[in-house]
Formats: structure tokens, C-alpha cells, sequence
């Protein structure tokens, strides 16, 4: 159990919905990151959030957007949802200051239909 | 930018053969190297990491990667494969001050 918490575990939902996926990071990890996976693209990295703020972006897309709350868990908003966007979703979080270890959670699978 | 290439999208090995996952990185930096292992239905967990000092590192289970500068590599061994080994495997670059660039990872069977 690497200690990082994502619910739900899967997601079944339409083209043009809207999703919350939720991720609670280690105790005392103030970095949280999103990946997504998929067969086609790989594990590819969505954003980072730091203590609350914005850290890093990489390959998000307008329709995808996240926040880190004060308690620190962290959400993946996903709109206007098409089927290219069924994945494996994954939360990670590391140790204050450092991206050098990854502890990730078990993700959530996501199925457009 | 930081890219890493997985050779080989499945490897297949015998229970006891030597195992060599093939990873080579592009880095304008002093790269930070890992190796994450998933097992089905999980997320990914780290075997070993690279940051500086000794080029020869040493994981859980058995596993080893040696940094090659010249090579630009960080392969994977172990010398003795485990049917509980089968899994995803994947490489990464980056630490520090970079979010870690994932390569499209290795698929290892085990065959008994």
C-alpha cells in the first residue's frame, strides 16, 4: 500500500459528461501529481500541484483541470468527455522539495461510452 | 527535455534466466534514473533510482541498473527471473527540479 488514495476506482460514463476523479496523497507529501495512461500514449503526465498551487503542466488538455484543496487532496475535473479519453488515471505524490520518488496510487479507470 | 525509450515492448524469459530491460535516456541535464514496477491492478511502485555517486544501484527483489554515461542507458537485470517478476515494467528520467518522464514501459513474461 503505497498510501496515496483514489477513488473511485472505476468510472462508466457517456460522451459529454463531466467526471471528478479524487486523490488523497501521502501523510506529509505536499506534491500531487496526475498521469494518464493509456495504451496508445504511454503514462503520459497531466500537472502538478504544490502546497495548493500550480507547479507544472504538461500534456492537459483545455477540457481537463485540477485543484489541490487546503487539506491537500487533490481533484481531476474532466469535461466534455469523449472516447478518446477512456484511460487509467493515476495520482501520485512525493516528498516536499523533490520529485525524485513517486509513491503512486492504485488509479482510476476511466470508460467513455 | 527529458524523453526516455523503452526497447522492446514485451520481453519473455524462462524461470531462472537473467532478465535485461533495455533503457536508454535524452537529457540536457545530469539525468535522475528510475525504474517503477506495476503489477496488475496497481499502481506503479519504485525498484531503483539513479541520482549521483556509484553508477551501479541496487533495488528490491533482486534488481539492478547500472548508469552508462557514454551509453546513455540504464538497463534493468536481474540474474535469476521469478514467476512473481511478470509485470510492467517502466523507466523514468527526471527528479530534482523535473516531473519524471515515463517511457512506454516493458511487459515481462515469465515462463515456467
Amino acid at each position: 500500500d503505497s498510501g496515496v488514495t483514489q477513488t473511485p476506482k472505476h468510472l462508466i460514463t457517456a460522451t459529454g459528461q463531466r467526471v471528478t476523479l479524487r486523490c488523497s496523497p501521502r501523510s506529509g507529501d505536499l506534491s500531487v501529481y496526475w498521469y494518464q495512461q493509456s495504451l496508445d500514449q504511454g503514462l503520459q503526465f497531466l500537472i502538478q500541484y504544490y502546497n495548493g498551487e500550480e507547479r507544472a503542466k504538461g500534456n492537459i488538455l483545455e477540457r481537463f483541470s485540477a485543484q489541490q484543496f487546503p487539506d491537500l487532496h487533490s481533484e481531476l475535473n474532466l469535461s466534455s468527455l469523449e472516447l478518446g479519453d477512456s484511460a487509467l488515471y493515476f495520482c501520485a505524490s512525493s516528498v516536499p522539495g523533490a520529485n525524485e520518488k513517486l509513491f503512486f496510487g492504485s488509479g482510476t479507470q476511466l470508460s467513455v461510452l | 527535455a527529458q524523453s526516455v525509450t523503452q526497447l522492446g515492448s514485451h520481453v519473455s524469459v524462462s524461470e531462472g534466466a537473467l532478465v535485461l530491460l533495455r533503457c536508454n535516456y535524452s537529457s540536457s541535464v545530469p539525468p535522475y534514473l528510475f525504474w517503477y514496477v506495476q503489477y496488475p491492478n496497481q499502481g506503479l511502485q519504485l525498484l531503483l533510482k539513479y541520482t549521483t555517486g556509484a553508477t551501479l544501484v541496487k533495488g528490491i527483489n533482486g534488481f539492478e541498473a547500472e548508469f552508462k554515461k557514454s551509453e546513455t542507458s540504464f538497463h534493468l537485470t536481474k540474474p535469476s527471473a521469478h514467476m512473481s517478476d511478470a509485470a510492467e515494467y517502466f523507466c523514468a528520467v527526471g527528479g530534482g527540479s523535473y516531473i519524471p518522464t515515463f517511457g512506454r514501459g516493458t511487459s515481462l513474461i515469465v515462463h515456467p
